[in-house]
């Protein structure tokens, strides 16, 4: 059984950073790109950020919206994916979720999600 | 980038069809195969029940069907079932930044 388990959510103050880790279970990690999405409360779902796997070079990109602020990580040793957070916003506040993607020759998004941790980001 | 459209509301009886909309423009779901809709419960992670337009993953109920024409993707529930009731968000890769843009949600009311 696929699992994704994400931690480090918490409460930090504007302009502080936070490290967010998903731990991944039930599905051979290295193979599979993975992706943060994040949704503030009572809002929709926004993307933040891919990293795709070792064959494609772990490369990375982001949204604009957090661009040059967040770097998306992952140790396929550890079978973990992270998203450092610096700079942080109070619009940054929202749950993060990680997903595996890149099924669909690489182009699909969220076929299996974890339950998501919360950041707040707040004085 | 902007936000793909969806309408806010949309309520069905149980065992009658009902069909979600998601506008977007040439630059997202217009130029794209790769258009999914996610099922997300109150207080859960989202859940994807359409990839590619018109795929359902393994384990996702045939009432469950996608399709798309032009800049605009639809999904369509048939059969409406209690547990249907949710919130139903389209997304489409872009090709550009950002990579995948969401749609604003649909809260579906059985």
């Amino acid at each position: 059984e696929v699992q994704l388990v994400e931690s480090g959510g918490g409460l930090v103050q504007p302009g502080g950073s936070l490290r967010l880790s998903c731990a991944a279970s039930g599905f051979t990690f290295s193979e599979y790109y993975m992706d943060w999405v994040r949704q503030a409360s009572g809002k929709g779902l926004e993307w933040v950020g891919r990293i795709r796997n070792e064959v494609n070079s772990y490369s990375t990109e982001y949204a604009t919206s957090v661009e040059g602020r967040f770097t998306i990580s992952r140790d396929d040793s550890k079978k973990s994916l992270y998203l450092q957070m610096n700079s942080l916003k109070t619009e940054d506040t929202a749950v993060y979720y990680c997903s595996r993607g890149g099924f669909s020759y690489g182009f699909g998004l969220g076929d299996h999600w974890g339950q998501g941790t919360l950041v707040t980001v707040s004085s | 980038q902007s936000a793909l459209t969806q309408p806010a509301s949309v309520s069905g009886s149980p065992g009658q069809s009902i069909t979600i909309s998601c506008t977007g423009t040439s630059s997202d779901i217009g130029g794209s195969n790769y258009v999914s809709w996610y099922q997300q419960h109150p207080g859960k992670a989202p859940r994807l029940i359409i990839y590619d337009v018109i795929n359902r993953p393994s384990g996702v109920s045939n009432r469950f069907s996608g399709s798309k024409s032009g800049n605009t993707a639809s999904l369509t529930i048939s059969g409406l079932q209690a547990e249907d009731e949710a919130d139903y968000y389209c997304c489409s890769y872009t090709r550009k930044s950002p990579l995948y843009v969401f749609g604003t949600g649909t809260k579906v009311t059985v």
